[in-house]
């Protein structure tokens, strides 16, 4: 299994610009999960999906930020306008179903932003 | 609101020479605590879960417990390769209940 996929592995952008983030969740993987990590704040969570539908999206920082999930196989993390303050590393996760006993999230290799 | 602190920091180990890390929670009701390994540039790797109070896991040197309010990641004669932040998470059991992680031990062994 070729595990999470994330593209690209590295961004940078300047202020103002939109960012777009995908992902590749492991295949038969039913809920997919966005995060954000910086030293300051660590590891966190920005929504997850369920079956492609978006469960929680309350750590979303603001409205710049969204997500999509149009199949069980593809989703993206756009930033529009981005901002200095956004730079962090993305993680994405999968894990096989939440709640059911298999929550082991599987985290891809993550996209380092860079917003100038 | 679901908790999670981990201590130290940051550790430095000769090579051989064992320790412990440890993992603080607080959570309404415990659903997993999750043991993660994270090098440097990569994403998160997965190490154990523990379900219950008095469970114990190992993997290799590394031994994970856990009682009501805490986790320990114990290290057995440690390798350099074994350098890295180590993250610990909490599931709470309600409902589609997501992990909080804490912000990590960075451990670096030294031959």
């Amino acid at each position: 299994d070729a595990g999470v996929i994330q593209s690209p592995r590295h961004e940078v952008t300047e202020m103002g610009q939109e960012v777009t983030l995908r992902c590749k969740p492991i295949s038969g993987h039913n809920s997919l999960f966005w995060y954000r990590q910086t030293m300051m704040r660590g590891l966190e969570l920005l929504i997850y999906f369920n079956n492609n539908v978006p469960i929680d999206d309350s750590g979303m920082p603001e409205d710049r930020f969204s997500a999509k999930m149009p199949n069980a196989s593809f989703s993206t993390l756009k930033i529009q306008p981005s901002e200095p303050r956004d730079s962090a590393v993305y993680f994405c996760a999968s894990t096989p179903q939440v709640g059911l006993g298999t929550d082991t999230q599987y985290f891809g290799p993550g996209t380092r932003l860079t917003v100038l | 609101e679901d908790q999670v602190t981990q201590s130290p920091e940051a550790l430095r180990l000769q090579e051989g020479e064992s320790s412990s890390l440890n993992c603080s929670y607080t959570v309404s009701g415990l659903r997993g605590l999750f043991w993660y390994r994270q090098d440097p540039g990569k994403g998160p790797e997965f190490l154990f879960t523990l379900y219950s109070a008095g469970e114990e896991k190992e993997k290799e040197r590394l031994k994970a417990t856990l009682t009501k309010k805490e986790s320990f990641l114990h290290i057995t004669a440690p390798k350099p390769e074994d350098s890295a932040t180590y993250l610990c998470a909490v599931q709470a059991a309600a409902g589609y209940s997501t992990l909080t992680f804490g912000k990590g031990t960075m451990l670096l062994v030294s031959p």
